[in-house]
């Protein structure tokens, strides 16, 4: 599976928006980007997947660099509920995605 | 919808021991998938099964086994049970597709497990 890289931890007011990057220089022509997050004592939960254009559904906005070498999850108005791990997670859209490969993470907290 | 359901939440086993944990997927998923976290290893998937049959393994030791029923339900088995075996065990259900690229996968809450 291509790699991720995201940083480890971030910080975010309540109520401002929050960019969350993850790199991914080898993914592949059928590699989606998808992010899912883990909010304490929960297991993970979907946000939001892309392959090429930018993404928008209730929770985040998923904006997919020109070159899909990178991308940025964007909580618009983060809350304390927002507070979680970030995972960014390429899966093989080409029928085998039979697993989600973890990497460490984004631990993201909103300060009040 | 009622969401994934693990039981038990939690359990207390000593080394040498073995463990079954169950898992019954969001009703009219198929799929459903296994993974391990640990503080030091993150998330890890042990494997997945669609249909009764398992489809893919992660890099897990043979102590490490799972089946699933004809209703989807799925029970993963621990034998011979170490102390690195302590962490949180996820379980997650897909509806799956082959032509979706999508496939969400709803995750319970867990099966923490201590081994002493």
């Amino acid at each position: 599976d291509a790699k991720t890289t995201q940083p480890n931890s971030m910080e975010s007011n309540e109520e401002e928006p929050v960019h969350l990057p993850c790199n991914h220089s080898t993914i592949s022509g059928t590699d989606y980007i998808h992010w899912y997050r883990q909010l304490p004592s929960q297991g993970p939960e979907y946000v939001i997947h892309g392959l090429t254009s930018n993404v928008n559904n209730r929770m985040a906005s998923l904006a997919i660099a020109e070159d899909r070498k990178s991308s940025t999850l964007i909580l618009h108005r983060a809350t304390l509920r927002d507070a979680a791990v970030y995972y960014c997670i390429l899966r093989d859209g080409g029928g085998s995605n039979y697993k989600l490969t973890f990497g460490k993470g984004t631990l993201l907290t909103v300060n009040p | 919808k009622a969401g994934v359901t693990q039981t038990p939440r939690y359990l207390i086993k000593t080394r040498g021991q073995q463990v079954t944990l169950s898992c019954s997927p969001i009703s009219g998923h198929r799929s459903v998938s296994w993974y391990q976290q640990t503080p030091g290893q993150g998330l890890q998937f042990l494997f997945e099964y669609f249909s009764e049959t398992q489809r893919n393994k992660g890099n897990f030791p043979g102590r490490f086994s799972g089946r699933q029923f004809s209703n989807s339900r799925s029970e993963m088995n621990v034998s011979t049970l170490e102390l690195g075996d302590s962490a949180l065990y996820l379980c997650a259900s897909s509806f799956y597709s082959a032509q979706s690229s999508y496939n969400e996968q709803f995750f319970g809450p867990g099966t923490r497990l201590t081994v002493l």
